[in-house]
């Protein structure tokens, strides 16, 4: 199937542990992103990759940080984390500035 | 400031009924809308995008209008099924910053048989 997967679906952690969300695309699109989905809903960038260099970093902790092997995966570490790190998170990729597809999301909790 | 407000927050229709979506967009300069629909604990998926020269688009049951002068633009469901249940977001990219999307907070339907 063409999409866009991320791996875990669901996890639920410790305050202060560090963990990491792995996210492919197979669609052959150049551009990748991570957003943050938080309890009301809205949906807000966090980062965006072309062809493996950062193009968009939005104000977010340092305690994130995203890393693109190839242009086909877009990772997301997350270091120390915290309560309010507590959100969906959505990978979703594009071709160039084209439609954004995106994956089904990973539930982070951290207790 | 670059903003996408959408009304209402939440509505509940009974199946087969229609229904009309709204979304005010500030983002400036416009490049073009989009909508997306969110089914719960899924990803978002697209359903429209309108340029600035396009007024009117279907995708089957679901119909966008855009009026860029007042910057509205409305999402009208046809014959509401079950599976029309999720969360309805208007999406507008900033030109000027990457085409980065601002999202609106969504409208949640819930269809009832």
């Amino acid at each position: 199937d063409t999409a866009v997967s991320q791996t875990p679906k669901y996890l639920v952690t410790q305050m202060g542990n560090d963990k990491s969300i792995k996210c492919e695309q197979n669609l052959g699109h150049d551009t990748m992103y991570w957003y943050k989905q938080d309890s009301k809903k809205f949906l807000k960038i966090m980062f965006s990759y072309n062809n493996k260099e950062l193009i968009i970093n939005e104000t977010v902790p340092n305690r994130f940080s995203p890393k693109s092997p190839d242009k086909a995966h877009l990772n997301l570490h997350i270091n120390s984390l915290e309560l309010g790190d507590s959100a969906v998170y959505f990978c979703a990729s594009s071709q160039n500035r084209d439609e954004q597809f995106f994956g089904p999301g990973t539930r982070l909790t951290v207790l | 400031k670059n903003q996408v407000e959408q009304s209402p927050q939440s509505l509940i229709i009974l199946e087969g009924k229609n229904c009309t979506l709204q979304c005010n967009y500030t983002v400036s300069p416009f490049s073009n809308l989009r909508w997306y629909k969110q089914d719960t604990g899924r990803g978002p998926v697209s359903l429209t995008i309108m340029t600035f020269s396009e007024n009117t688009k279907s995708n089957g049951r679901y119909t966008a209008t855009l009026d860029a002068d007042t910057k509205q633009s409305s999402l009208h469901i046809t014959a509401s099924q079950l599976s029309d249940s999720a969360s309805y977001i208007c999406v507008a990219p900033n030109r000027d910053a990457g085409n980065k999307l601002t999202f609106g907070g969504g409208t949640r339907v819930l269809v009832k048989p």
